[in-house]
């Protein structure tokens, strides 16, 4: 099975609520990475954090690792209508490549 | 800079017939990654060259699957024979990795296979 797995599989909000997702891992980890993949495009990188962080911004981005439960969130704050689109978390164990879970599916209503 | 690119972008074909994805990383960068997406069975890393050199392959489905980078400009997937149970997205991503840390991956627009 995957290494991430990300909860909740969809997410319905509306635009200006923040839009929080989880994602939980299986064994130790380097560091862990978020992704963005808009429809019928390829993804994008959003945001990583090292396996010695607990938290990190980048604009309305707020990621979230705690190791002991093996587990990150990610939080939008503020969505708008641009931010729908699904969200990946991958996890590198250090073995040059990283693993990617079967991702959520935000969908944000104008 | 013009990004990973992949071609070709679509591709239908049938059954029993040769398929070869084509991928060109961004320059500069040392490591290459040919991807799976399916709604089935979501994104699944196939193998990853470092250095023009296949580092893991674990993730190629089976005998059917071969993959090649012959320099840093170039890398193909090539499906022979292929079939319906191989339609989904192949996506190329690349990265600059260097020793000890990591470095985001680059993600090609992808190609669309359809095998009928």
């Amino acid at each position: 099975s995957q290494q991430g797995e990300e909860d909740p599989q969809a997410l319905s909000i509306q635009e200006g609520e923040n839009a929080t997702m989880n994602c939980s891992y299986k064994t130790s980890i380097n560091n862990l990475q978020w992704y963005r993949q808009n429809s019928g495009r390829g993804l994008v990188h959003l945001i990583l954090i090292r396996s010695n962080e607990r938290e990190k911004h980048s604009g309305r981005l707020r990621v979230t690792l705690d190791t002991s439960k093996k587990s990150s969130s990610l939080l939008i704050t503020a969505s708008r209508a641009a931010d729908t689109a699904s969200y990946f978390c991958a996890t590198d164990a250090g073995a040059g490549k990283s693993t990617f879970g079967d991702g959520t599916t935000l969908t944000v209503k104008p | 800079d013009a990004g990973v690119i992949q071609s070709p972008r679509h591709e239908v074909t049938e059954m029993g017939q040769e398929v070869t994805l084509r991928c060109k990383p961004i320059s500069g960068h040392n490591s290459l990654f040919w991807y799976r997406q399916t709604m089935m069975r979501g994104l699944e890393l196939l193998i990853y060259f470092n250095n023009n050199v296949p580092i893991d392959d674990s993730g190629m489905p089976e005998d059917r699957f071969s993959a090649k980078m012959p320099n840093a400009s170039f890398s193909t997937l090539k499906i022979q024979p292929s079939e319906p149970r191989d339609s989904a997205v192949y996506f190329c991503a690349s990265s600059r990795r260097l020793a000890g840390s990591y470095n985001e991956q680059f993600f090609g627009p992808g190609t669309r296979l359809t095998v009928l």
